[in-house]
């Protein structure tokens, strides 16, 4: 059983440009989550892809946009790239209708906007 | 509103003293609760969860409903012990919502 991986680990940007991100759930899981994680803070829910499409979203910008693919695996794009974009992204994988529900989460993609 | 509130970002304590990192939450109608802790150098991970009433690794958690609280106690730190700890509540829509979180150091 594979755990939840993330690429790339770190990634530098600047400003009004696009960045992609991506997860590979952990097998088994149907369900990803992103989350955004600014310095000296806890994780805020961005979205979440169950079955291909978005099934709840926190409050972002439609700037910030996802895909789930066929094998569960997922992308976060991020367009326009501001300043306060530079953060941890923390995808997590689940399996909808577990008893728990357990969120798995990834080692995170830091990206810096400069 | 739905919102979880650390109020320690900090918390030092003695080797083989008791701990408890607060945590208290917003929330209109039965919440789910959790501690999620990072370790050094490790990713998120779930600690425990309310309803399982477990104790994981000497940890245990109340859900206080008149409070709206759910600290985190442990009788006796211990080194290992020494991470970021963060509550969370799973909210409508199913999303789990986060505290500022609360670092834990245990002194030798």
């Amino acid at each position: 059983e594979t755990g939840v991986t993330q690429s790339p680990t770190h990634l530098i940007k600047t400003r009004g440009q696009q960045v992609t991100l991506r997860c590979s759930s952990q097998s088994g899981h149907n369900t990803v989550s992103w989350y955004q994680q600014a310095l000296g803070q806890g994780p805020q829910f961005i979205f979440q892809y169950y079955r291909e499409e978005e099934n709840g979203r926190g409050n972002f910008p439609p700037r910030f946009s996802g895909l789930q693919f066929p094998n569960y695996s997922s992308e976060l794009n991020v367009n326009a790239l501001e300043l306060d974009d530079s953060a941890l992204y923390l995808c997590a994988s689940s399996l909808a209708g577990d008893l728990y529900n357990e969120q798995f989460f990834g080692p995170g993609t830091r990206l810096t906007v400069l | 509103a739905q919102r979880v509130t650390q109020p320690e970002k900090l918390l030092s304590v003695f080797k083989g003293a008791p701990v408890e990192l607060k945590c208290n939450y917003s929330y209109s109608g039965s919440p789910e609760l959790f501690w999620y802790v990072q370790y050094s150098r490790q990713r998120l991970q779930l600690l425990l969860r309310h309803i399982s009433r477990e104790s994981i690794k000497g940890f245990t958690a109340d859900l206080n409903k008149g409070e709206t609280s759910f600290h985190l106690k442990k009788p006796f730190a211990q080194e290992e012990d020494s991470a970021m700890y963060y509550c969370a509540l799973r909210g409508r829509d199913d999303k789990i919502i986060f505290g500022k979180g609360t670092r834990l150091h245990i002194l030798p």
